[in-house]
């Protein structure tokens, strides 16, 4: 199947530093992205959608100016925590579309998810 | 977004066969539903999806009535690495946002 990736996979970073994850496609193009964040013991909350070439969407409650999202190409979408404090402290992980995957609503492919600590 | 409900937990021991039932009444004419199994610190895995009747994969079995409006996930002869977080999904062509519910924390005993 097809293969997203995320770099890095852990990153400890001290309160009031910005930190970006990258998320990239390996063998196909995605248009559309999705950022989500899970907490130990909880399931996986969606943040935003992250359009190639466009604004991402950002769900409800999710702040924006706090989490950038940068769609620059069919196969790199990038999330940077600015101003992280310990609160942001959580398990970040991106998905991708590869269209004509499975059809329907077809099969969202996640990349293994990047573990931040803020001290 | 149609909600999904499944059970928080559910227990098994290895060589059984585990169902777990998702409910999704308000499932549309659009939607897909599919399933996801998680390990910790690891992003979600796609096991199967389907939107109605059944399908069959090498790992599983997905069940669904002519409402559509729950499914059942079926995982013949459970072994110990199949201990993890599944979680039933319903989503839009139209849109791609898959919702995550809360899930379905699997143990498998020896």
């Amino acid at each position: 199947g097809a293969v997203v990736s995320q770099h890095p996979s852990w990153v400890i970073c001290k309160s009031g530093t910005s930190v970006k994850i990258e998320c990239r496609s390996l063998d196909f193009q995605a248009t559309t992205m999705f950022w989500y964040r899970q907490f130990p013991k909880q399931s996986l909350m969606l943040m935003a959608t992250s359009n190639e070439g466009s604004k991402a969407t950002y769900e409800q409650g999710v702040e924006k100016d706090k989490f950038l999202i940068n769609h620059a190409s069919l196969t790199l979408s990038t999330l940077t925590v600015t101003s992280a404090h310990p609160e942001d402290s959580s398990f970040y992980i991106c998905s991708a579309r590869s269209w004509g995957a499975r059809g329907g609503s077809g099969e969202q492919f996640f990349g293994p998810g990047t573990r931040l600590t803020v001290l | 977004l149609a909600k999904t409900t499944q059970p928080i937990s559910m227990d098994s021991y290895e060589g059984q066969e585990v169902n777990i039932t998702c409910s999704h009444n308000n499932i549309a004419t659009n939607d897909y539903i599919t399933w996801y199994q998680q390990f910790p610190s690891q992003g979600p895995r796609f096991i199967i999806q389907g939107y109605k009747t059944k399908v069959t994969n090498e790992v599983a079995s997905l069940f669904i009535p002519a409402d559509r409006k729950s499914s059942t996930l079926s995982l013949p002869r459970v072994s110990l690495s199949d201990t993890a977080v599944y979680y039933c999904l319903v989503g839009d062509s139209n849109t791609d946002k898959l919702i995550f519910g809360t899930g379905t924390r699997l143990q498998v005993f020896p």
